[in-house]
């Protein structure tokens, strides 16, 4: 799986919009890029994923490059419960055994602020 | 009820005791893994299971085994626990198309 690269740290104001950067410079064509968030010691919780268009749920929106080298996750209007560790995670996708590991790295520490 | 259900949520065990960690999940899904977590870190992966009868060795087996005793449940074994395995364990299943992992609460474990 390719290597990611995340800030240990952000801060947002609450009812802005969080956005959380992700550089996988040596991602390979067939690798989605994943985001999870974990709140506060809880089980990671799934947000969103994508290939190479933009991807929005309720969640979140996925922004990525035109050369997949990097990536933005997007909270619109943050609130003080989207406090949490967000992990940027680039693996392959599909059916096959060999894309269903999750490799965390430390991920980014939001504090979102009243 | 929760798709992942671990227990006990909360251990505190001595040194050489033999403890199970326990995970049962409702999703359906064959793909079942644990994660340990230390303060501050990411999670590493122990042990992962495609099926009930392909497990498979994560990043940081030595001193775990498992079970898979069905598709549901998914069972985390410390033969004789040390104090450096105190941390946060968390089961998981993953969907057959690899897009969404879904996590149990977490077991805090002690050893003492």
């Amino acid at each position: 799986d390719a290597k990611t690269t995340q800030p240990p740290s952000m801060d947002c104001a609450e009812g802005r919009a969080a956005n959380l950067p992700c550089n996988h410079s040596t991602i390979s064509g067939n690798e989605y890029v994943y985001w999870y968030r974990q709140i506060h010691s809880q089980g990671p919780q799934y947000i969103i994923h994508g290939l190479k268009n933009n991807e929005t749920n309720e969640m979140a929106s996925l922004i990525i490059t035109e050369d997949r080298k990097s990536s933005t996750l997007i909270l619109p209007h943050a609130t003080l419960r989207d406090t949490a560790v967000y992990y940027c995670i680039v693996r392959v996708a599909g059916w096959e055994t060999s894309g269903s590991r999750l490799t965390f790295g430390e991920g980014t520490q939001l504090t979102v602020n009243p | 009820d929760a798709d992942v259900t671990q227990t006990p949520r909360n251990r505190i065990t001595k040194t050489g005791k033999r403890i199970m960690l326990e995970c049962s999940q409702t999703k359906g899904h064959d793909r079942m893994y644990w994660y340990r977590q230390d303060p501050g870190l990411g999670l590493r992966l122990i042990y992962y299971s495609f099926d009930v009868k392909d497990i498979n060795k994560g990043e940081i087996s030595d001193g775990y085994s498992v079970s898979r005793q069905a598709q549901a449940k998914f069972s985390l074994s410390l033969e004789s626990a040390i104090p450096n395995q105190t941390a946060l364990y968390f089961c998981a299943t993953m969907r057959p198309d690899n897009t969404e992992a879904f996590f149990g609460q977490g077991t805090r474990l002690t050893v003492v």
